[in-house]
């Protein structure tokens, strides 16, 4: 049984560019949520896609989107890099919004 | 709106030995749920336990158990027969239900780094 992956693994980017991260949830999940981690803190919680619509979204700006797939599978996008989305980044799935969530192994973004 | 707070940064425990990792919240929400999340240096984070409000009964998994108390709005992880693997980052977590409009929106605390030493 396949858990939530998600890619790459890690990104290098520099301020202003745009970024692509990409999430697929474990098999038999519907419900993908996108977190972000910065280094020494517990995950803060930016949005989540369900019926391939946005649910939910936490205290991120516009700059910060999202799109989920009739697969379920995910993407987050974000434009107009700062030195400060610099973390990691972990997808979690559930089955339906109630379900008991699993995350994925993260991507690491790094912003230059 | 819900808050987790852990008070410990870090904390050591020596192996086979108990430890107890505290957490406190803040809810306005009268049906939630709360958890404990490990994170090891692979940052993968991992599912330890997971406690629903309404149940007065304390979970239990194994080695991990939690203290449970409502109305002091207390959620505590015990690990017992602390093994060198349960070296990790630990969270405190917590959800409102999904009628309240937060459902599955984890809300994390700050973490506590556990160390184990042999």
């Amino acid at each position: 049984d396949a858990g939530v992956t998600q890619s790459p693994t890690h990104l290098i980017k520099t301020r202003g560019q745009q970024v692509t991260l990409r999430c697929s949830p474990k098999s038999g999940h519907d419900t993908v949520s996108w977190y972000q981690q910065a280094l020494g803190q517990g995950p803060q919680f930016i949005f989540q896609y369900y019926e391939e619509e946005e649910r939910q979204r936490g205290n991120f700006p516009d700059r910060f989107s999202g799109h989920q797939f009739p697969n379920y599978s995910s993407e987050l996008n974000v434009n107009a890099l700062l030195l400060g989305d610099s973390a990691l980044y972990l997808c979690a799935s559930s089955l339906g919004r109630g379900g008991i969530v699993f995350f994925g192994p993260g991507t690491r973004l790094t912003v230059l | 709106a819900q808050t987790v707070t852990q008070s410990q940064p870090e904390m050591s425990v020596q192996e086979a030995e108990t430890v107890t990792l505290s957490c406190t919240y803040d809810t306005s929400e009268s049906d939630y749920y709360l958890f404990w999340y490990k994170q090891p240096p692979s940052r993968q984070m991992i599912l330890v336990i997971r406690q629903e409000a309404y149940k007065q009964q304390n979970a239990t998994e194994n080695r991990f158990s939690v203290n449970f108390q409502k109305a002091a709005k207390s959620f505590s992880l015990k690990i017992s027969d602390s093994q060198l693997g349960d070296a990790a980052m630990y969270f405190c977590a917590s959800h409102g239900s999904i009628s309240s409009g937060s459902a599955r929106q984890l809300t994390f605390g700050s973490g506590t780094q556990l160390t184990v030493l042999p």
